[in-house]
């Protein structure tokens, strides 16, 4: 089992949608990192949070430390919101989930 | 600003020979990591860095892989008598001073690396 489990997968959504993407780990962490994945490859960090919520635009990220969990919300999806979103925590090292591929349509 | 810069952007190797993957982190950073990203695969912690020091690299193979900081100039990756199982993304990343473990790092656009 991995230590960071993210879900769904895939997710393709239609534009104007509200899309939540969840993360669970089971290790002990200093903090939860969000990353975004572009198509070219790029990778842009997002949030970076230990606790309660943070927000950035349409995007919005949440962490639950005693359950272990972080949901990342965006809010009236977008086309160009379409990526890949990497859930990652860091103790002393990093360790990333596997990624969820958001595909939005027009 | 710059941010992270990373060259060769793209780098073809054949079997045996060595790669060397640069990164030049952003101005005032202090700490770089290298990640790898297998064909198809999540991203993997390799190594962590400051100046002319290597702090963590559990994440690195046993053989064939090393990595610097040097005082002056990049951190460089280096992959000595590559195989076809080390074609991947590389990715550095670079925080500014102050712990790894609650600092944003910042990530450079990747070295594609082709193993032929």
């Amino acid at each position: 089992k991995n230590e960071v489990e993210q879900s769904p997968q895939n997710l393709t959504a239609q534009e104007g949608e509200f899309i939540t993407i969840n993360c669970s780990y089971s290790v002990g962490i200093s903090a939860l990192h969000w990353l975004q994945q572009h198509p070219g490859g790029g990778i842009v960090s997002l949030f970076m949070l230990s606790s309660g919520k943070k927000k950035h635009g349409r995007l919005i990220a949440t962490i639950n430390i005693q359950e272990k969990h972080s949901s990342l919300h965006i809010t009236a999806s977008h086309p160009r919101d379409s990526a890949v979103y990497i859930c990652a925590v860091s103790l002393n090292d990093m360790r990333f989930g596997a990624g969820t591929r958001l595909t939005v349509k027009p | 600003n710059a941010g992270v810069m990373q060259n060769p952007r793209h780098l073809v190797r054949r079997r045996g020979q060595e790669a060397r993957l640069r990164c030049s982190p952003m101005k005032g950073h202090s700490h770089v990591y290298w990640y790898r990203q297998l064909p198809e695969e999540g991203l993997k912690f390799m190594v962590y860095l400051q100046k002319e020091n290597i702090i963590d690299e559990s994440g690195m193979p046993k053989e064939r892989f090393s990595a610097e900081f040097p005082k002056e100039g990049p951190s460089i990756l280096r992959i000595q008598q590559v195989v076809r199982g080390d074609s991947a993304a590389y990715f550095c990343a670079s925080s500014p001073q102050g712990a790894y473990r609650t600092d944003t790092q910042y990530f450079g656009p990747g070295t594609r690396l082709t193993v032929l």
